[in-house]
Formats: structure tokens, C-alpha cells, sequence
């Protein structure tokens, strides 16, 4: 168990509406990242939120958003769902870095499924 | 052409057989590099880490890394059943940037 949940573990939707998947970083991270695992693009780093902020940007499409609370948990809104959104979605978390450190811990993932 | 390339198997091999799995890479500011492990419909768990060029050991895994040829490889010794899973390898580049890139991953098996 890495310390990062997420919920809910798996989501079916139709395409054109909109979810919201959540994250808690494990106790102390200030850092919460997203990524998306597709079979066809393996893992792709979304976005990075440190402490509230938004720190960093991937591959993330305009209809997808994040944010992070003060409490340091994190929300991933995906809107006007399309089919090719259907993938696993995971949250990671990290210190920030001292001496040039980086790793992140993977929570166990979102499952969503667009029909 | 991707910025890291790992070939995506599947690889099967016997128990206790020596396993090597590889990433290139382009980009020359990656020196941060990683293995992650990810059993089937689970989180990537972290499994070796490495900054800039070299070895590391930790019990039957070892990582190396090749910044000259951009090459790094994750060795597994005595494999086990249990280490059947998808291994990724991920890079970051600068101290402070935390964005990883990964490989596709290796679908690993290994057969009693």
C-alpha cells in the first residue's frame, strides 16, 4: 500500500457528461500528480499541483481539469466525455525534492469506462 | 519518434532464469531514472531508483544506467513467479522538475 487513495476504483459513464475523480496524497506530500494509462499511449503524465499551485502541465486536454485543495487532497474533472477517455487515471504524490530526490508514489488508479 | 522507447514484450521466461529489460532515450537532460512495477489492475509501485550514470543493487534487482548511450536496463536474478507483472521505466529531467516520462512497459512473465 503506497499511502495515495483513490475513489472510486472504477466509473461508467456515458459519453458527453462529466466526472470527478479524487485523490489524497500520502500523509506529508505536498506534490499530487495525474496520469492517464491508456493500452495505446501507456502512462502519460497529465498535470503536477504542489501545495495548492499548479506546477507543471503534460498532455492534458482543455475538457480535463485539476486542482488541489488546501487540505492537499486533489480532483480531476473530465468533461464532455468522449469515448477514447475510457482508461485508468492515477494519482501520485511526493515530498518535494532535497538534493535533487524524485519519486512518486501511485495510488491504485481509477478505472473509467465511456460507453 | 518517443522520448523514451521500451519495448513492450511480452517476455516469458522460465523461474529462476536472469532477466534483462531496457529503455532508450533521446533526451540528453534526463538524470533521474527509474523502475516501476505494476502487477495487473494496480498502481506502478516504485523499484529502483537512479541519479545519473551507474549501478545500484537491492537484493535481486539491478538497475544501471548509461547516460553516454542513453540506455538503461533493470536486471532481475533468480526470478520468481511473483515478479510476473508490467515493468516501466520512467526518466525526469532537472533537479526540481518532476514530470516523468515513461516507457511503455514490459509485460513480464515467469513460468514455475
Amino acid at each position: 500500500d503506497s499511502g495515495v487513495t483513490q475513489t472510486p476504483k472504477h466509473l461508467i459513464t456515458a459519453t458527453g457528461q462529466r466526472v470527478t475523480l479524487r485523490c489524497s496524497p500520502r500523509s506529508g506530500d505536498l506534490s499530487v500528480y495525474w496520469y492517464q494509462q491508456s493500452l495505446d499511449q501507456g502512462l502519460q503524465f497529465l498535470i503536477q499541483y504542489y501545495n495548492g499551485e499548479e506546477r507543471a502541465k503534460g498532455n492534458i486536454l482543455e475538457r480535463f481539469s485539476a486542482q488541489q485543495f488546501p487540505d492537499l487532497h486533489s480532483e480531476l474533472n473530465l468533461s464532455s466525455l468522449e469515448l477514447g477517455d475510457s482508461a485508468l487515471y492515477f494519482c501520485a504524490s511526493s515530498v518535494e525534492p532535497r538534493g535533487g530526490e524524485e519519486t512518486q508514489y501511485f495510488g491504485p488508479g481509477t478505472r473509467l469506462l465511456v460507453l | 519518434q518517443k522520448e523514451v522507447e521500451q519495448d513492450p514484450g511480452p517476455l516469458s521466461v522460465p523461474e529462476g532464469a536472469i532477466v534483462s529489460l531496457n529503455c532508450t532515450y533521446s533526451n540528453s537532460a534526463f538524470q533521474y531514472f527509474m523502475w516501476y512495477r505494476q502487477y495487473s489492475r494496480k498502481g506502478p509501485e516504485l523499484l529502483m531508483y537512479t541519479y545519473s550514470s551507474g549501478n545500484k543493487e537491492d537484493g535481486r534487482f539491478t538497475a544501471q544506467v548509461d547516460k553516454s548511450s542513453k540506455y538503461i536496463s533493470l536486471f532481475i536474478r533468480d526470478s520468481q513467479p511473483s515478479d510476473s507483472a508490467t515493468y516501466l521505466c520512467a526518466m525526469s529531467a532537472l533537479k526540481g522538475a518532476q514530470k516523468l516520462v515513461f516507457g511503455q512497459g514490459t509485460r513480464l512473465t515467469i513460468n514455475p
